[in-house]
């Protein structure tokens, strides 16, 4: 299996600071990496597919980077709408397997 | 509009079963690859299994956690998704989402709003 890890587990950030979280896979997935968020009570929603491209919707602050086993996530000019919590997933081979998650909180 | 809505969440036993559905609109379900994802309370995302659409079998693939106790099946003519749980552990307590996917991009373009299995000693 895949395993994927993520850091950090969590962030505290202002409005207007750059976040960025880290995605480690422990073999080459090429560029099959997903990003979500998700926030509390609610369902998670794909942010980013394919390692960069960014899902409708989402503001271009909001960026994608990395292939073969590692992979970023970033966020600019952090907003209050952006504070929840990110998973990254593999999605190059079965089973697929999930990052334990990033909750970026106000500072 | 893509719609999923999970139900047949519920508190059973250990050792117990439940069957949970998911209502699918919006989208051609029949051509859905079709997954369950589920979230411990306070915890991340676990992958459960996935059911291919029917004009490629119609097969299926699970977790190790959950391989040879939780069976996914489909009912296209009534767009039905659905994950049969069986001898429940108190590790299986989570909420479930069904989600999609496709056949050659595996992540998880639509999600439900999730049903709650709660699973007591």
């Amino acid at each position: 299996d895949i395993q994927m890890t993520q850091s950090p587990s969590s962030v505290s950030a202002s409005v207007g600071d750059r976040v960025t979280i880290t995605c480690r896979a422990s073999q080459d997935i090429d560029n099959w990496l997903a990003w979500y968020q998700q926030k509390p009570g609610q369902a998670p929603k794909l942010l980013i597919h394919a390692a960069s491209t960014l899902q409708s919707g989402f503001p271009s602050r909001i960026s994608g980077r990395g292939s073969g086993r590692h992979f970023t996530l970033i966020i600019n000019s952090l907003q209050p709408e952006d504070f929840a919590t990110y998973y990254c997933q593999q999605a190059n081979s079965f089973p697929l397997t999930f990052g334990g998650g990033t909750k970026v909180e106000i500072k | 509009e893509v719609q999923l809505v999970e139900s047949g969440g519920g508190l059973v036993k250990t050792g117990g079963s439940l069957r949970l559905s998911c209502a699918a609109s919006g989208f051609s379900f029949s051509n859905a690859w079709m997954n369950w994802v589920r979230q411990a309370p306070g915890k991340g995302l676990e992958w459960v299994g996935r059911i291919k659409r029917k004009s490629e079998g119609g097969t299926t693939d699970y977790a190790a956690p959950v391989k040879g106790r939780f069976a996914i099946s489909r009912d296209d003519s009534k767009s039905i998704l659905y994950l049969q749980m069986n001898s429940l552990k108190i590790e299986d307590a989570a909420v479930y989402y069904c989600t999609t996917s496709t056949a050659r991009s595996h992540w998880f373009s639509f999600w439900g709003q999730g049903t709650l299995a709660t699973v007591s000693s």
